[in-house]
């Protein structure tokens, strides 16, 4: 059973496209991720949901909007993509608080052309 | 502003050996320190967390010291095997999992 799956796992798409990635976890977290990691290997968070709310929302592009329909999804929704926003995005969930470990998707590899 | 470094060079040792990796934080003070592991192609998957008031921790293999008067953590893997190639980060513990650039290892066989 995978605890933490994106979808998809590849994505190429043009600039100026509007595009989502899909995040599902099983493992009855309360907190989910974004993160994104460029071509320098650079983790950086971009969102983080506790109990379908926002609680962190770093310095990211507005075209950038998480969803959370639900405890176990988070979505990732990018409109107008421009080329800077090629890189590989993770989906990440933990349990509520801080001294715990996180559990990673496997990643998307987003190209934009 | 917070800060974390890690070596940015891969660090090439032989099978066998141990391998020694290092973190350094500034401008805060965490009350615990994980580990990741990262594969290419892969999610970071977590290894050990390390308190404020523990000096090392083991697993398997694995040991990590946290010296918050250095702030620095030292991450050791004892014996190591080419399976052992990856690359480490470190997480300084806050709220929201925070991670240095990371460390590639390559084990040589």
């Amino acid at each position: 059973d995978t605890a933490v799956s994106q979808t998809p796992k590849y994505l190429v798409t043009q600039m100026g496209n509007d595009k989502s990635i899909k995040c599902e976890q099983n493992l009855g977290h309360d907190t989910m991720y974004w993160y994104k990691q460029d071509s320098k290997k650079f983790l950086k968070i971009m969102f983080s949901y506790n109990n379908k709310e926002l609680i962190i929302n770093e310095t990211v592009p507005n075209r950038f909007s998480p969803k959370s329909p639900d405890k176990a999804h988070l979505n990732l929704h990018i409109n107008s993509l421009e080329l800077g926003d090629s890189a590989v995005y993770f989906c990440a969930s933990s349990r509520q608080g801080s001294n715990t470990e996180a559990f990673f998707g496997q990643g998307t590899r987003l190209t934009v052309v | 502003s917070q800060k974390i470094e890690q070596n940015s060079e891969a660090l090439n040792i032989q099978e066998g050996k141990t391998a020694t990796l290092t973190c350094n934080y500034t401008n805060y003070s965490p009350a615990y320190l994980q580990w990741y592991r990262q594969d290419p192609g892969r999610g970071p998957v977590f290894l050990l967390l390390i308190r404020e008031n523990e000096k090392e921790k083991r697993k398997e293999r694995l040991k990590v010291t946290f010296d918050t008067t250095l702030k620095q953590s030292l991450f050791h893997i004892t014996a190591s095997q080419p399976a052992d190639s990856a690359t480490y980060l470190c997480a300084p513990g806050t709220y929201i999992p925070t991670f240095g650039r990371g460390t590639s290892l390559i084990v040589h066989p």
